[in-house]
C-alpha cells in the first residue's frame, strides 16, 4: 500500500453523525476508487473518480458522498443516511487500464 | 453482463497441496483478468494477472489458467504454504480507461500443516 495513505486506521461513528475518511496518495494517479467490504461480500464500488472535480457513483453510493479538488485526495464522507456504516473501506488509486493500487484500509464502526 | 462469478467461497487446502479458485464471466468485453491477495486487516494486493491473448501465465507458484471460449479463469497455487493463508479476489476490466475493476466475492484460502 505504499503511496497510499488512509485514515484513520479504525473511526467509530455515533448516530446520526457524518464522519469522513481520509485517502490520500502521492503515486499521481489519476483516478481514485473508494471500496467498502463486508465478510462474505467482497469489495463493492462506492464511488470513483477519474480526474480533479468529478466523480461517479458506484453500485452502493447511497449515504455516501466523496470530493475531488485535488489529485492527491478523495475523502468519503459516510452520512448519517447509511442506516448499516460497519464495514472495512478501501480505497485504491489507478493509472491507465492495469494494475489497482488499494490502501491498508479504515475500519468503520457504529457506537 | 457486469458480474464475475467466483468458487468456492472458502477453501482448506493441506501443506503442500494444490489450491484451485475459479472464476466465470460474462461479459466478453473484458481484456484484463487480475488476482488479488488479501490477509486479514490489509489492503489487497495484485497477485498475477493475465489477458485473453494467452492461455497460462505462470509466477513462481502461482498460475493463471485462461479459457477464452469458457469465460473462465482459475488461479492455481502449488505447493500450498501457510503463508499463503489469505483471501483471493478474481476480477475483469474493460478496455476504456480507468473504468473500474469487477471483482468476484473472494475465496477465503486456509493452508494447514
Amino acid at each position: 500500500d505504499g503511496g497510499i495513505t488512509q485514515s484513520p486506521k479504525y473511526l467509530f461513528r455515533k448516530e446520526g453523525q457524518n464522519v469522513t475518511l481520509s485517502c490520500e496518495q502521492n503515486l499521481n494517479h489519476d483516478a481514485m476508487y473508494w471500496y467498502r467490504q463486508d465478510p462474505g461480500q467482497g469489495l463493492r464500488l462506492i464511488y470513483y473518480s477519474q480526474i480533479v472535480n468529478d466523480f461517479q457513483k458506484g453500485d452502493i453510493a447511497e449515504g455516501y458522498s466523496v470530493s475531488r479538488e485535488k489529485k492527491e485526495s478523495f475523502p468519503l464522507t459516510v452520512t448519517s443516511a447509511q442506516k448499516n456504516p460497519t464495514a472495512f473501506y478501501l480505497c485504491a488509486t489507478r493509472t491507465g487500464h492495469e494494475k489497482l493500487f488499494f490502501g491498508s484500509g479504515t475500519q468503520l464502526s457504529v457506537l | 453482463q457486469q458480474q464475475v462469478k467466483q468458487s468456492p467461497q472458502s477453501l482448506i487446502v493441506q501443506k503442500g497441496g494444490i489450491s484451485i479458485i475459479n472464476c466465470a464471466y460474462e461479459n466478453t468485453a473484458f481484456d484484463y483478468f487480475p488476482w488479488y491477495q488479501q490477509f486479514p486487516g490489509k489492503g489487497p494486493a495484485l497477485l498475477i494477472a493475465i489477458r485473453p491473448d494467452v492461455s497460462e501465465k505462470k509466477e513462481g507458484r502461482f498460475t493463471i489458467s485462461f479459457n477464452k471460449s469458457a469465460k473462465q479463469f482459475s488461479l492455481h497455487i502449488m505447493d500450498s504454504q501457510p503463508g499463503d493463508s489469505a483471501t483471493y479476489f478474481c476480477a475483469a476490466s474493460r478496455p476504456s480507461g480507468n473504468t473500474p475493476l469487477v471483482f468476484g466475492k473472494g475465496t477465503r484460502l486456509s493452508v494447514i500443516a
